[in-house]
């Protein structure tokens, strides 16, 4: 399978601290996204990374990626309750399809 | 501005019932793509749309799934002889035309989709 893999498959913080999720991937890649996604329902791009490129940030998210080992990190600092949600990375190797990993399903608590 | 809508958002059908699944992609977005979602398979690419090319159908799992895409916009996912393993989300995204280094997409609210 071509799936990613994403770890931890469960996190669970106190609001304010940091969360961070790794994925890994099988294959050469032009780019690595990080989605988000609520109740099971539709994904909300977050940060997209180009093979090119070692670190990204947007607000209070903090992507790396490493292609020499094929795997990327999500940060988030600064956790809110609002922040709970499941968190997806994606790979495409060309312009078609994402190859998803299998999701960390992060819970924030007040 | 509006964003990709899907309808039905809930499905309920039974075995053996052909269903129709509709996406209205973002208005301008050259790409479509249909995934499903299910409990332990994850996010599956099924099919993809670029303007007038022929269509990516490699990720469809069986003959009985097919999708169009008429006048390069809305799109339709036909599932005919529903199993229930076709029971899942079904979420569609679209994304703008092809640049350098990658784009990301847009996805609908998704519509489950429930075989008994």
């Amino acid at each position: 399978s071509q799936q990613g893999e994403e770890d931890p498959q469960a996190l669970s913080i106190q609001e304010g601290e940091n969360a961070t999720m790794n994925c890994s991937y099988k294959t050469s890649i032009n780019n690595l996204q990080w989605y988000r996604q609520n109740s099971g329902r539709g994904l909300v791009h977050l940060i997209l990374i180009r093979s090119n490129e070692r670190e990204k940030h947007s607000g209070r998210l903090r992507v790396t990626l490493d292609t020499s080992k094929k795997s990327s990190s999500l940060l988030i600092t600064a956790s809110r309750a609002a922040d709970t949600a499941s968190y997806f990375c994606a790979y495409s190797g060309g312009y078609n399809k994402l190859i998803f990993g299998a999701g960390t399903r992060l819970a924030v608590h007040p | 501005g509006a964003g990709v809508s899907q309808s039905p958002s809930n499905k309920v059908t039974e075995k053996g019932k052909d269903v129709e699944l509709r996406c209205d992609p973002i208005s301008g977005h050259t790409a479509l793509y249909w995934y499903r979602q299910s409990l332990g398979q994850g996010l599956e690419f099924l099919i993809y749309f670029q303007g007038n090319s022929a269509p990516d159908k490699s990720g469809l799992p069986s003959d009985r799934f097919s999708a169009e895409r008429t006048g390069g916009s809305v799109s339709t996912l036909t599932i005919q002889r529903t199993q229930q393993e076709d029971s899942a989300v079904y979420l569609c995204a679209s994304s703008p035309a092809k640049t350098s280094g990658g784009y990301e997409q847009y996805f609908g609210p998704g519509t489950r989709l429930t075989v008994t």
